[in-house]
């Protein structure tokens, strides 16, 4: 079955500093979300490509995030510098065209800012 | 705008005993509907979707779903709870005439106690 790959698993870094984060869709499916998920809540998105355009990054912190998707495929998701309120679990989503209305969710990244 | 609202944190239920995770939604326009499941440090895996049809959706190991339009609700159950089935079940909805961006509830966490 084809997955949504996501790297690193796990990220922890300091205040301040730069950290990035990976995914790679399946295969052909032209629109992908990045989503973050604080503990104990339901996940918010924070940007969402279509193929290599932003459809809608309204709630993506401009200062300090930024979202890119050079070729249409694989995406980074950078945070510069990091805060201790962006300690959270990184989710990555991606869907196909047509019917299937299916989102197929990455393991997440889990960053945590100390 | 879409909201969803999952008014229950936690649910508890014995094994073998019948469990309902409620979801109630906002939508401008036609509902489309899904439910995922996550496990610890993982990502957001899919159960089931109702997008049209039949109101009972059947989905993943063995749940289902009601949808109910008058009450804007599309309730998780299953007949019989397994210990295997604790996790956080998150509700999600986009409607059917909006850009396709998934929100989701806060999260209901199941405990099944053997």
């Amino acid at each position: 079955e084809a997955e949504v790959a996501q790297s690193p698993r796990y990220k922890i870094t300091e205040k301040s500093q730069a950290v990035a984060f990976w995914c790679d869709p399946i295969s052909g499916h032209a629109t992908l979300y990045w989503y973050r998920q604080i503990l104990g809540q339901g996940p918010e998105l924070l940007v969402q490509f279509q193929d290599e355009s932003v459809v809608d990054d309204s709630q993506l912190p401009k200062d300090r995030f930024s979202a890119e998707r050079l070729k249409g495929v694989d995406s980074t998701l950078k945070i510069q510098p990091a805060e201790l309120g962006d300690s959270a679990m990184y989710l990555c989503a991606s869907r196909g065209t047509g019917g299937n209305y299916g989102y197929t969710f990455g393991s997440g990244t889990r960053l945590t800012v100390v | 705008a879409q909201s969803v609202a999952q008014p229950e944190d936690q649910v508890n239920v014995a094994e073998g005993n019948p469990l309902t995770v409620k979801c109630t939604y906002s939508v401008s326009g036609n509902p489309y509907l899904f439910w995922y499941v996550q496990y610890p440090n993982r990502g957001l895996q899919f159960l089931l979707k109702y997008i049209t049809g039949d109101n009972l959706v059947k989905g993943s190991y063995g749940f289902e779903a009601e949808f109910n339009k008058s009450q804007t609700s599309f309730h998780l159950k299953k007949p019989s709870a397994l210990v295997s089935d604790s996790a956080l079940y998150f509700c999600a909805v986009r409607a059917d005439n909006a850009g396709n961006m998934l929100t989701f509830g806060g999260g209901t966490r199941l405990m099944v106690k053997p």
